[in-house]
């Protein structure tokens, strides 16, 4: 069993749709959560971090953490055609650059016009 | 902006030939990370870089892949002999030292080199 898992879809859903995006994870040690964007043949960027438990948002997104359930959710209010990519989810035990980054495998999204 | 570069950006190979892929971090960042991101997969870190001296390469497969940052700033991943299954993105990101617990610093994704090893 991978420390991480994403359903990797694909999820395809219409322009000003709200998307949901989920990771669960088994390492009750993680404690920072990050969310990444990554375009087709691109590397991922950064769109959330959040360190412990609650709710963050930026903008259109928002990001959850729920310690308790280990369970971690990405938001997209009115989607847009540019949403489109791939969404990894991200964590660590000690902050992304003192500990190692364990990735989900990432869930395709489309948003279509 | 600054940005994390990447060369070659796509590499075909034969097995049993060497490959090698260069990373040069944003200006200051000094840490270095190598990460592996198989189709449908997310990536997986290879090796990590904290100036020139490797703190971590614990899922670097030593018998066939190496990594140097001599002088602390640029990279190189190197692959010899290649097989089959390291068909994969190889991307290479950095940080800043992270010197605060809880920081929003974070690590920047250069845009990968797509090796297919035929």
């Amino acid at each position: 069993q991978k420390e991480v898992e994403q359903d990797p879809g694909p999820l395809s859903v219409p322009e000003g749709a709200i998307v949901s995006l989920n990771c669960t994870y088994s390492n009750s040690a993680f404690q920072y959560f990050m969310w990444y964007r990554q375009y087709s043949r691109k590397g991922p960027e950064l769109l959330m971090y959040t360190y412990s438990s609650g709710n963050k948002e930026d903008g259109r997104f928002t990001a959850q953490v729920d310690k308790s359930s280990k369970y971690i959710s990405l938001f997209i209010r009115d989607s847009q055609p540019s949403d489109s990519a791939t969404y990894l989810c991200a964590m660590s035990d000690r902050g992304s650059t003192l500990g190692r980054l364990y990735f989900g495998r990432g869930t395709q999204l489309t948003v279509w016009p | 902006e600054a940005e994390v570069a990447q060369s070659p950006r796509y590499k075909i190979t034969e097995k049993s030939q060497a490959v090698a892929f260069w990373c040069d971090p944003i200006s200051g960042h000094a840490t270095l990370y190598w990460y592996r991101q198989i189709l449908g997969q997310g990536p997986e870190l290879l090796v990590q870089f904290q100036d020139e001296s490797v703190v971590d390469d614990s899922q670097l497969p030593k018998d066939r892949f190496s990594a140097e940052r001599l002088k602390g700033v640029d990279s190189t991943l190197k692959i010899q002999p290649a097989e089959l299954g390291d068909s994969a993105m190889y991307l290479c990101a950095s940080s800043l030292r992270d010197r605060v617990v809880g920081s929003t610093d974070t690590q920047y994704f250069g845009p990968g080199t797509r090796l297919t090893v035929l």
